[in-house]
């Protein structure tokens, strides 16, 4: 168990619709990032949030946006679907500022695969 | 650019075989290197972390190698066995920055009995 739970699972969605996904943090964990996995391909950093604010981003679009909540929650939110936003969409925590070897680990969860018709 | 590149993309081998699975990244400026195993569907299970000051981790039938100078990565899996069968990626968190990972895209593996 990898102590990062993400829901839904599943969703299927149509092209112009919006989205939220969320993720429960292994407890503790204070720094949350989130990746888009497209089919074949490895993961893509989204961004990141520390205490609550985002301090890191990849190449995504404003239309991606996220909270962080102080009982170790997360969303992602996606507005107007587009097609090519199908995708397993991975939640990953890890405790900032502990020790340097598992501050370094990255915990995932299973993922919500996203499908937009 | 910051890129990680696998190969093979996928692998076939009979039960029992000793394989090697590579990475190479092109920045030598790392910060560590973390091999994570995916089955279908599935989420990210980390198998091995190396520091950037290290050159090689183990955790039973894997071993994972890295050398900063060359970019390059190895995952050793000694006797496979069908229970491996699955698709391992390799993500590099390069200096400076926040700890963002940049994955290759997988080899997947098919261990047959």
């Amino acid at each position: 168990e990898t102590g990062v739970t993400q829901s839904p699972t599943h969703l299927i969605k149509t092209r112009g619709q919006q989205v939220t996904l969320r993720c429960s943090s292994q407890s503790g964990h204070n720094t949350v990032s989130w990746y888009q996995q497209a089919l074949g391909q490895g993961p893509q950093f989204i961004f990141q949030y520390y205490r609550e604010e985002e301090n890191g981003r990849g190449n995504f679009p404003p239309r991606f946006s996220g909270l962080q909540f102080p009982n170790y929650s997360s969303e992602l939110n996606v507005n107007a679907l587009e097609l090519d936003d199908s995708a397993l969409y991975l939640c990953a925590s890890r405790l900032n500022g502990g020790n340097p070897a598992g501050a370094n680990v990255l915990t995932f969860g299973a993922g919500s695969r996203l499908t937009v018709l | 650019k910051q890129e990680v590149t696998q190969i093979p993309a996928a692998l076939s081998v009979p039960e029992g075989e000793n394989l090697v699975l590579n990475c190479s990244f092109t920045d030598s400026a790392i910060y560590n290197l973390q091999w994570f195993r995916q089955d279908p569907g599935k989420g990210l299970t980390s198998l091995l972390l190396i520091q950037s000051s290290q050159r090689e981790q183990t955790s039973g039938r894997l071993n994972a190698s890295l050398d900063k100078s060359s970019g390059r990565s190895t995952l050793y899996i000694a006797a496979s066995q069908p229970g491996d069968s699955a698709t391992y990626l390799c993500a590099v968190r390069f200096s400076g920055g926040y700890n963002k990972l940049i994955f290759g895209a997988g080899t997947r593996l098919a261990v047959h009995p």
